[in-house]
């Protein structure tokens, strides 16, 4: 079956950093890219960044890239999202998403069922 | 940054046909797609490359675009497609702060 599974939720606390886990089954990964958005309780899809295989490069949203890094493990088809220094504000629910690149830009025509990561004190 | 606007809410009544708009700066030159996302699960792809359905979406969906806005309609509204719908481009400019942007969303809501 194609999917991609993600991790299960986390509870951190502020200060601290979280390591989204998403493997992808039932497809090559490399063949594709994989990104990472997330969705605050209640409100709207926020990019964060993601990586194209193709070319080997990474691309993040400017707002996060000092906090955010992508890695993949090609060996397990399995893509990570590391999000440092967590504040309040990154409480969301965080999706993995396979990218399917050209040369207008991407889009993303799989995605994980998401992990919720609260950041509480 | 490039700048997605979307109306926050749709409503329709169920057989009947809802559009939804998504204005940018000269969106008609950029390839547009589309998500819909029920609530509690993850965003579905229904449209890509401004009007390709993905395998699996009804013909029911389909879109239109002019040089400022991108509209997506939803012919014959049943329960099922109340969600909220996402659309999306890529900003390709050199130097861009987003390279991808996520329109703000709808909440089509079926009377």
């Amino acid at each position: 079956q194609v999917q991609m599974v993600q991790s299960e939720a986390e509870v951190k606390k502020p200060g601290a950093s979280v390591t989204v886990s998403c493997k992808a089954s039932g497809f090559t990964l490399t063949s594709y890219g994989v990104s990472w958005v997330r969705q605050a309780p209640g409100q709207g899809l926020e990019w964060m960044g993601g990586i194209t295989f193709y070319n080997g490069k990474s691309k993040y949203a400017q707002k996060l890239q000092d906090r955010v890094t992508l890695t993949t493990d090609t060996s397990t088809s399995t893509a990570y999202m590391e999000l440092r220094s967590l504040i309040s504000d990154d409480t969301a629910t965080y999706y993995c998403a396979r990218v399917f690149s050209d040369s207008s830009g991407w889009h993303f025509d799989l995605w994980g069922r998401g992990t919720l990561v609260t950041v509480s004190s | 940054s490039y700048v997605l606007t979307q109306p926050p809410s749709v409503s329709v009544a169920p057989g009947k046909t809802a559009k939804i708009s998504c204005a940018g700066s000269n969106i008609g030159g950029r390839n547009v797609h589309w998500y819909q996302q029920i609530p509690g699960q993850a965003p579905v792809l229904v449209i890509y490359d401004d009007s390709v359905r993905p395998s699996g979406i009804p013909d029911r969906f389909s879109t239109s675009n002019s040089v400022k806005t991108a509209t997506l309609t939803i012919s014959r509204v049943e329960v099922g497609d109340e969600a909220d719908y996402y659309c999306q481009v890529s900003d390709t400019v050199s130097g861009s702060d987003q390279f991808v942007v996520f329109g703000g969303g709808t909440r089509l809501t079926v009377l």
